[in-house]
């Protein structure tokens, strides 16, 4: 089982509309967890951090059911502007060391 | 601020050439990393350091060496370069929050082809 898991789509949405994708983790230690955004042939940018309590940043909402290992992303009114890949990334650290895994991400395009 | 930012952007090697790719961050970052990214892989860590003068394999080191004589920069050397290292090579600083976090800022990445 891969420590990090994502449906790669692609996930093809109507301008408007709301869309959600999942992303799961093996290790049950994992401490942060986040989600980084990747424009074609552009390099991975940092969309949003995930709290256990669940985050909201305008349009986009993040959450993490530790019990199930699993984080998700929702958009709402989805965008032109928010095709791209979505890559899910799994951070643990334990007496100075950490590790971050990376998601092979979800490709999302919004159709007009 | 620059941020991230990878030299050389665009690079086509032969087989058994050497080259380096350099790396540098104005952020202050301790923390540094070695990317590479292939279709459907994902982003595979090759090296990091987690401070000047240290190193550390990731999970793809072979074929490749790196080193960090100075915080800001972080050089990603190819020895005698193969075709299986044909990839896009993404370097990274590392931000540690309080709570322990690790937030990464990602150069524009460097295009290598190996003929």
């Amino acid at each position: 089982r891969k420590e990090v898991e994502q449906d790669p789509g692609p996930f093809n949405v109507p301008e408007g509309a709301t869309v959600a994708f999942n992303c799961t983790y093996s290790n049950s230690a994992s401490q942060s967890f986040f989600w980084y955004r990747q424009d074609c042939r552009k390099e991975p940018k940092l969309l949003m951090s995930v709290y256990s309590s669940g985050n909201e940043d305008g349009r986009f909402t993040a959450q993490l059911n530790r019990a199930s290992q699993y984080i998700s992303l929702l958009i709402r009114d989805s965008k032109l502007s928010d095709s791209a890949t979505y890559l899910c990334v799994v951070n643990m650290y334990d007496f100075g060391n950490e590790k971050l895994t990376f998601g092979t991400g979800t490709r999302l395009t919004i159709i007009p | 601020n620059a941020g991230v930012t990878q030299t050389p952007k665009f690079r086509v090697l032969k087989t058994g050439q050497s080259m380096t790719l350099l790396c540098a961050q104005d952020m202050n970052h301790e923390y540094m990393y070695w990317y590479r990214q292939d279709p459907g892989m994902g982003l595979r860590l090759i090296h990091y350091s987690v401070g000047e003068g240290t190193t550390a394999k990731g999970e793809v080191p072979d074929g490749y060496n790196v080193s960090r004589l100075k915080k800001q920069n972080f050089l990603l050397g190819l020895e005698s370069a193969a075709p299986s290292q044909t990839s896009v090579y993404f370097c990274a600083s590392g931000q540690i929050l309080a709570s322990g976090a690790n937030v990464l800022t990602f150069g524009a990445g460097s295009r290598l082809t190996v003929l």
